[in-house]
């Protein structure tokens, strides 16, 4: 998993501006995933991309948007229309085929704050 | 969808006793259990996971069971140690459309001295 990057660390934002979560893989993985984490909620799947110009929404997609135009970066970005943006988000790949083709592995993780 | 249900939320236990962890699936179809160990601030790291042609895994101190027809899985750790110390999430998914995996909502282990 320390092929896995997230920057930043801590994001701090007004509300009502758009921002945009880094993520990137150097382990050559076909999947990628974007999950929300709050307390007490476990995580929940944003959006997630099976291939390069790929990707599908997830449980809780409203108010987010991600592109997949390189297979070594997911970025993802909370726009203004996400109402209650503040969480920490955590980035994860899979190898997507192959025996370990289930197995995810995360990033670091982004803890952003919207005040 | 998938529904993933997980007991305790918290769970207290004395260093060199036993920790179990439970969850429910609502879908027959998922095939693949991973358990995750998250500590404070940090990732969640795979700890261990099981295919649903397999009945039980152990590796070392933590094993896992799981029950397809009742649709059950469990965590098991034993002689804890204070580094065990973490929230515990399991999840499940189905394959297929991108191995989506959906999440409990937690244990936090407190393994105390």
């Amino acid at each position: 998993d320390g092929g896995i990057t997230q920057s930043p660390k801590y994001l701090f934002r007004k509300e009502g501006q758009n921002v945009t979560l880094s993520c990137e893989q150097n382990l050559n993985h076909d999947a990628m995933y974007w999950y929300r984490q709050d307390p007490g909620q476990g995580l929940r799947l944003i959006y997630y991309s099976q291939i390069v110009n790929d990707f599908q929404k997830g449980d809780i997609a409203e108010g987010y948007s991600v592109s997949r135009e390189k297979k070594e970066s997911f970025p993802l970005t909370v726009t203004s229309a996400q109402k209650n943006p503040t969480a920490f988000y955590l980035c994860a790949s899979s190898p997507g085929t192959g025996r370990s083709s289930y197995e995810q592995y995360f990033g670091p993780g982004t803890r952003l704050t919207v005040t | 969808g998938e529904n993933v249900e997980q007991h305790p939320s918290t769970l207290s236990v004395q260093e060199g006793d036993s920790a179990v962890i439970k969850c429910t699936y609502s879908d027959s179809a998922s095939n693949y259990f991973p358990w995750y160990k998250q500590e404070l601030g940090k990732r969640p790291q795979l700890i261990i996971d099981i295919r649903s042609n397999v009945g039980e895994k152990k590796d070392q101190r933590i094993a896992v069971t799981l029950n397809k027809t009742a649709k059950h899985f469990s965590l098991h750790i034993t002689e804890t140690q204070p580094e065990d110390s973490a929230v515990y999430f399991c999840a499940a998914s189905k394959g297929g459309g991108g191995n989506k995996l959906t999440f409990g909502t937690g244990t936090q282990l407190k393994v105390e001295l």
